[in-house]
Order: structure tokens, then C-alpha cells, then sequence
């Protein structure tokens, strides 16, 4: 079946250091998003991607970096200059065109003590 | 900053009701979307109205669009317990979806 994964499901972390979360679809799909998600929150956009080899920061980039080296695979990683990491990190993908539904894994649950 | 958002931010209902959530936005959109969220669980998506479009049915859901307004509607009509969830909408511009806060709907058996 298509869709999105995203591992871990959980992840806990010490403060101060870096943590990649994946993030891969097999949809075929062009676009690639990450979201953050607080508790009782709407979903706001750290970055995307278009095409393989190129991203754009959405409204929170600071301290998050992302890779887009293959179509189905869009890791991002949090590093230790976020400030309040702790949150649910979602992925999603889009087929090109302006009226396309975006599709969205699981999430990752990040914790960091 | 979000572009859309919901109101009202939580609803309690009975099964069997009607369920009416809003959504408003602020700057031109290609279209609207409406998700829904399981608990811990990502985004399903539910619909989408182009900003050409005025109503849209989906089985059990409608969803109106008022680009004079800049708002739209969820309706979720005979409502059931596995209608509990958060809802989202999302206005679409280009390749980019901006979504607001959500309204958290509560189906009461």
C-alpha cells in the first residue's frame, strides 16, 4: 500500500543534541512537508520541498535543518539551537498541482529532557 | 502566523446531531481543505473546495465556501462516535497549505 512513514513513533532526547527524524513515501509524490504540532495546537510549517535538491523554510525554520537528497525521503533534524523541541512532528506529500490534498504519516512524538 | 481558523475551538455533541464548524481566513486562496485528526494519530484529509466552487458534499459532510466572506463551513450531518476528532481546515495557496488551531469535536453515544 502507498504512504508516508515516519520513525520513530516516539523519541526521547537530552538537551543539546541533535536528532534526525524520517521521514519517506512511496506516492511518488513531488512535494514534501514537515509540520510541528503543540498540544491543543494547529499544524505550523517548518519546511518544504518541491523537488529533490531544493527546500524552502515555512514559518518556524530556526533551529531545524532538512535534506531532500531522493524523491521519497525528506528527513529532517532538530537541532540543539531549537529552543522547545518537545512537540509532534508531522510529514506529508503532495502531487503537483494547486489542488491536490496533502497526505500525512503518523508523526513522530519528540520529547526532549 | 495561521491563516485559517476555527470556531468555535471545541464542540460536544450527541450522536445522532449535526456538527457545524467554521473556518475563516485572510488572504486569497486556490482552495479550501478540511482534515480530521485522530488523537495522536497525522491528518486525514476529508475534502477540498476550489475557491471557484460554493458547496461541496463528501457522503455525510458539506462544506460551503465564501470567498466575499473569506470563510467556509463543515457540516457533519447524523453524527457518530467515531466522528470524535480534531478538525482542521487548510487554505491553499500554490503549493503551500496553511492550517488553523482546529475544533475539537466530542460525539457523545
Amino acid at each position: 500500500d502507498g504512504g508516508i512513514t515516519q520513525s520513530p513513533k516516539y523519541l526521547f532526547r537530552k538537551e543539546g543534541q541533535n536528532v534526525t527524524l524520517s521521514c519517506e513515501q512511496n506516492l511518488n509524490h513531488d512535494a514534501m512537508y514537515w509540520y510541528r504540532q503543540d498540544p491543543g495546537q494547529g499544524l505550523r510549517l517548518i519546511y518544504y520541498s518541491q523537488i529533490v535538491n531544493d527546500f524552502q523554510k515555512g514559518d518556524i525554520a530556526e533551529g531545524y535543518s532538512v535534506s531532500r537528497e531522493k524523491k521519497e525521503s525528506f528527513p529532517l533534524t532538530v537541532t540543539s539551537a531549537q529552543k522547545n523541541p518537545t512537540a509532534f512532528y508531522l510529514c506529508a506529500s503532495m502531487s503537483t498541482g494547486w489542488n491536490s490534498p496533502l497526505h500525512f504519516g503518523n508523526g513522530t512524538r519528540l520529547t526532549v529532557t | 502566523s495561521q491563516q485559517g481558523e476555527e470556531d468555535p475551538q471545541a464542540l460536544s455533541i450527541q450522536e445522532g446531531e449535526n456538527a457545524t464548524m467554521n473556518c475563516s481566513y485572510k488572504t486569497s486562496i486556490n482552495n479550501l481543505q478540511w482534515y480530521r485528526q485522530n488523537s495522536g494519530r497525522g491528518l486525514v484529509h476529508l475534502i477540498l473546495i476550489r475557491s471557484n466552487e460554493r458547496e461541496k458534499h463528501s457522503g455525510r459532510l458539506r462544506v460551503t465556501l465564501d470567498t466575499s466572506k473569506k470563510s467556509s463551513s463543515l457540516l457533519i450531518t447524523a453524527s457518530r462516535a467515531a466522528d470524535t476528532a480534531s478538525y482542521f481546515c487548510a487554505t491553499g495557496a500554490g503549493n503551500k497549505l496553511t492550517f488553523g488551531g482546529g475544533t475539537r469535536v466530542l460525539v457523545k453515544p
